[in-house]
C-alpha cells in the first residue's frame, strides 16, 4: 500500500479563491509529480520535482504553482481559481529514477470543483 | 515526440470472458519503458507492470498477461477469465530514457458485467 496522501479529497469553492492542494509521502522518495485528470480520463503531467528546491513544469501548461521545501511535501497552489480549473488532481512519487524502479505511487486524488 | 494511443475508450464484457486492451506507442528513443496502471473507482492509480525496450518476453501474472511487440510498437494487456473486480480504467504509459517523465495514454474504461 502506498504511503502518499492527498488532502482535501473533495473541494468545492467559488471563483477567485486561492486554494492549496496538499500532497505528502512518507517513503522518502526524491521525485514527486502532479497530474491533472480531466473528465475524459486523460492524465496530463503539470508539475514534477527531482527533490528539495527542484520544480519543473510538465507537458500541460497550468496556472498552478508548486513548491518543494521538504522531501515529503509537494503542495500545489492556485492563486485565483476559475471554473476551467475544475478537475481531478493526482499526486505521485517515485524513488529516484522512475525508469529504474518502474513504479509511481499515487495518492487518491483531490477532486476540485470551481463554481 | 513520445505518444501513447489507447484506441479503445470503453469496453464491456461479461464476466469470465477474456478481454484484451490495446496500446500502441511512439518514441524516437531506442531505450524506453512501458507501463500499465489500473485506476479503480476509488481513484488511486495502481502500478501493474513495467517493460523495458530490450525485453520482449511476454509476461503472465495470474489472470493478467502482457504482449510486447516492438515490430508493431504495441504493448497489449489481456485479462483472462475476467471478474467484476477487474472493472476499472486501465492506462498504458511510456517513459523515454532521456527523462523521467511518464506519459500516459487516454485510458480504456473496462466494464465487467456479472
Amino acid at each position: 500500500e502506498a504511503d502518499i496522501y492527498q488532502t482535501p479529497r473533495y473541494l468545492v469553492i467559488g471563483t477567485g479563491k486561492k486554494i492549496t492542494l496538499e500532497c505528502s509521502q512518507t517513503m522518502g522518495h526524491d521525485k514527486m509529480y502532479w497530474y491533472q485528470q480531466d473528465p475524459g480520463m486523460e492524465l496530463h503531467l503539470i508539475h514534477y520535482s527531482y527533490g528539495v528546491n527542484s520544480t519543473e513544469k510538465g507537458d500541460l501548461s497550468s496556472e498552478s504553482t508548486v513548491s518543494r521545501i521538504r522531501t515529503e511535501h509537494f503542495p500545489l497552489t492556485l492563486e485565483s481559481a476559475r471554473p476551467s480549473h475544475t478537475s481531478q488532481y493526482l499526486c505521485a512519487s517515485s524513488e529516484f529514477r522512475t525508469t529504474v524502479t518502474g513504479e509511481l505511487f499515487f495518492g487518491e486524488g483531490s477532486r476540485l470543483t470551481v463554481l | 515526440a513520445q505518444k501513447v494511443t489507447q484506441a479503445q475508450t470503453e469496453i464491456s464484457v461479461v464476466e469470465k470472458e477474456d478481454v484484451t486492451l490495446d496500446c500502441v506507442y511512439e518514441t524516437r528513443d531506442t531505450t524506453y519503458y512501458l507501463f500499465w496502471y489500473k485506476q479503480p473507482p476509488s481513484g488511486e492509480l495502481v502500478f501493474l507492470i513495467r517493460r523495458n525496450s530490450f525485453d520482449e518476453q511476454n509476461e503472465i501474472s495470474g489472470r493478467y498477461s502482457w504482449n510486447f511487440q516492438k515490430s508493431t510498437s504495441s504493448f497489449n494487456f489481456t485479462i483472462t477469465a475476467s471478474q467484476v473486480v477487474d472493472s476499472a480504467v486501465y492506462f498504458c504509459a511510456l517513459s523515454e530514457n532521456r527523462d523521467d517523465k511518464i506519459i500516459f495514454g487516454k485510458g480504456t474504461r473496462l466494464h465487467i458485467l456479472p
